[in-house]
């Protein structure tokens, strides 16, 4: 059964400070998605991580893929408030179908 | 624009009573998704299709069943709900299956609103 594992499944940091968040895998795909999701709201594409070695940036947060370690990361840099939301990351079945699965999630709350 | 829709997106039933969560996308993606979202699972895919008439079984399928009969629509259906089917449904569509065509523009997937369902 293809797992994704995310830490930490809650994260709150005051604004300014700098975290990561990891994600685990259990497949061999090479591919990792991250999405947003502010409460009460839907999902948001960030991220579409497609090799290894792959790093993305928009704003504050920076993405990065190790497909050896089955490792996704993400960091945030210099945290504000309007980044607290939760955090999915995701992978693809490729190979083995067409599923797509996604961690539980990390929610980051940024305090001021 | 280009959107995901729900219908609807809130709906409290009772058990056993038939029910169907309509989807619509208009970016003429050919992959369609069906996800439920629980606290502490994350979201777990139901049912996908690749294209009309094409559905396949995700993680967690019983107890719904889904149909593709047009490329914008893909239509959940819950035959007979139970209680530990509520829960927050999402919709999602992507040009192409994930993974599948190397480019993260047609490999996203967009997601319609939500429609957050309980089963008494």
């Amino acid at each position: 059964e293809l797992k994704v594992e995310q830490n930490p499944l809650f994260l709150s940091m005051q604004e300014g400070k700098n975290y990561t968040i990891y994600c685990n895998y259990s497949t061999t795909s090479d591919r990792l998605y991250w999405y947003r999701q502010d409460p009460g709201k839907s999902l948001e594409s960030l991220f579409v991580l497609l090799s290894n070695g792959a790093v993305k940036q928009e704003g504050r947060l920076m993405a990065s893929l190790d497909t050896k370690a089955r490792l996704s990361t993400l960091h945030i840099t210099a945290a504000v408030h309007d980044l607290s939301a939760t955090y999915f990351c995701a992978v693809d079945s490729r190979g083995t179908g067409n599923q797509f699965y996604f961690g539980t999630g990390t929610s980051l709350t940024v305090i001021p | 624009e280009a959107q995901v829709t729900q219908n609807p997106r809130y709906l409290i039933t009772v058990t056993g009573k038939k029910l169907t969560v309509t989807c619509s996308q208009n970016m003429n993606h050919e992959y369609m998704s069906w996800y439920r979202q629980d606290p502490g699972l994350g979201l777990r895919q139901i049912y996908y299709s690749m294209n009309v008439e094409v559905t396949d079984k995700g993680d967690v399928p019983e107890g719904y069943k889904v149909s593709r009969k047009e490329k914008r629509n893909f239509p959940l259906i819950l035959e007979s709900p139970s209680p530990n089917q509520t829960s927050l449904y999402f919709c999602a569509s992507s040009l192409y299956p994930p993974g599948t065509s190397g480019r993260a523009s047609t490999d996203t997937q967009y997601f319609g609103p939500g429609t957050r369902l309980t089963v008494l």
